[in-house]
């Protein structure tokens, strides 16, 4: 078990629907992040939250929404999702936002299929 | 632009060798460097951290060279074992700040024979 926990764990959502993942930490960190992997290929990195303030959007589509309540939890809101978004979104915090220096806690991801 | 390789899409070793990976990067001039492993189906996991000014980095079976004249990271594993098969992510990150952003390699497929 990892110490960030990500629900759910799959999810099949048509094209039209709303969801949300949620992301969450208890490990004092003030860096979140999310990140969609395709298969066979790396993590690719979608957000970076420091301190509760959105301070990274990589150019991702607005289908896709971020929101960080607090210093512990993590949302990704989603709507009117393509197919190809199908993908692994793996949710991530560090002690820091300066990344290079502060090792990535990763959740175990939510598996999202868009049919 | 930036790019981060690693070597092969796949690699088998017997039990008890050493497996070596690399890590090539061009147009970047990273601070730190780390090594991640990722199971099927889960996040990756961190294994190491090393900086610009490190050669070399050691935990138990695990060690990792920094060399930034030649723009590579070589990661090792001694006496592998079964249980090591994983993929093996690198990422490289500059000297911090909100801004800054960590970049994952490839990713090498690790198969160990028993």
């Amino acid at each position: 078990d990892t110490e960030v926990t990500q629900t759910p764990k799959h999810l099949v959502m048509g094209m039209t629907n709303k969801k949300s993942l949620k992301c969450e930490q208890h490990m004092g960190h003030r860096a979140m992040y999310w990140y969609k992997q395709k298969a066979k290929k790396p993590p690719e990195l979608m957000f970076v939250y420091s301190y509760e303030k959105l301070s990274i959007n990589e150019s991702v589509p607005s289908r896709f929404s971020p929101e960080c309540p607090n210093s512990s939890l993590l949302n990704l809101h989603l709507h009117a999702l393509q197919p190809e978004d199908s993908a692994l979104y793996l949710c991530a915090s560090s002690l820091q936002a300066g990344q290079g220096n502060s090792p990535l806690h990763f959740g175990n991801g939510t598996r999202l299929t868009v049919t | 632009s930036q790019k981060i390789e690693q070597n092969s899409e796949a690699l088998n070793i017997q039990e008890g060798k050493t497996a070596t990976l690399t890590c090539n990067y061009t147009n970047y001039s990273p601070a730190y460097l780390q090594w991640y492993r990722q199971d099927p189906g889960r996040g990756p996991v961190f294994l190491l951290l090393i900086r610009e000014n490190e050669k070399e980095k050691r935990k138990e079976r695990l060690k990792v060279t920094f060399d930034t004249t030649l723009k590579q990271s070589l990661f090792h594993i001694t006496a592998s074992q079964p249980a090591d098969s994983a993929t093996y992510l690198c990422a490289l990150g500059d000297h911090g700040g909100a801004t800054n952003k960590l970049i994952f390699g490839t990713g090498t497929l690790l198969a160990v024979q028993p």
